[in-house]
């Protein structure tokens, strides 16, 4: 039950686009296509905003995408907002009913 | 409007207990999975428990496998943790999310655990 592996913080202008990476191991990122992320501004909760690797929840701009390769997941965001400021988890289902997270990445708009 | 109200948290000794409880509204309680998850203060997240529709199935972050119980009262629509022998490193914002597998797909807006030395 290690946590997955997130960079601390990434930046982009508006409008530019910016990929978080995630990485785990073949017995999570790797074994599972139930690779999630899920966007968090200060003080509030979570809110999930890729499921499945790459499926997006009703609502959710399509400027927010995810892929995987392997042990390593990404979450690119094109077109970026100011309202995109926020921090960022990667999550994925470790077995047995488990789950594991990231270390978060905060993400700046410049 | 899918709802869920954490409450329960507080300042505790190293070593002492708590009972968080989770309220939800807006769904069918019974028919979800439901999980723990906590946020220490600058950290990310970290899954804690999770407990099946019946309650038949419960399943732990190893580190607090013998001190944190999860259980639920579908007839109430709440969720619970209880919380033993709590340490410094338990010190963090426990949310109660809703599992709609294998996604948590909705979340309340957390309690504050806050354990003192």
């Amino acid at each position: 039950q290690s946590a997955l592996t997130q960079p601390p913080s990434v930046s982009g202008s508006p409008g530019q686009s910016v990929t978080i990476s995630c990485t785990g191991t073949s017995s999570d990122v790797g074994g599972y296509n139930y690779v999630s992320w899920y966007q968090q501004h200060p003080g509030k909760a979570p809110k999930v905003i890729i499921y499945d690797v790459s499926k997006r929840p009703s609502g959710v701009p399509d400027r927010f995408s995810g892929s995987k390769s392997g042990n390593t997941a990404s979450l690119t965001i094109s077109g970026l907002q100011a309202e995109d400021d926020a921090d960022y988890h990667c999550c994925s289902y470790a077995g047995s009913y488990t789950w594991v997270f990231g270390g978060g990445t905060k993400l700046t708009v410049l | 409007e899918v709802q869920l109200v954490e409450s329960g948290g507080g300042l505790v000794q190293s070593g002492g207990s708590l009972r968080l409880s989770c309220v939800v509204s807006g769904f069918t309680f019974s028919d979800y999975w439901m999980s723990w998850v906590r946020q220490a203060p600058g950290k990310g997240l970290e899954w804690v428990a999770n407990i099946k529709q019946a309650g038949t199935e419960k399943n732990y972050l190893d580190s607090v496998k013998d001190r944190f119980t999860i259980s639920r009262d579908n007839a109430k629509s709440s969720l619970y943790l209880q919380i033993n022998s709590l340490r410094v490193e338990d010190t963090a914002v426990y949310y109660c999310a809703r599992v709609n597998w294998p996604r948590f797909d909705s979340w309340g807006r957390g309690t504050l655990v806050t354990v003192s030395s």
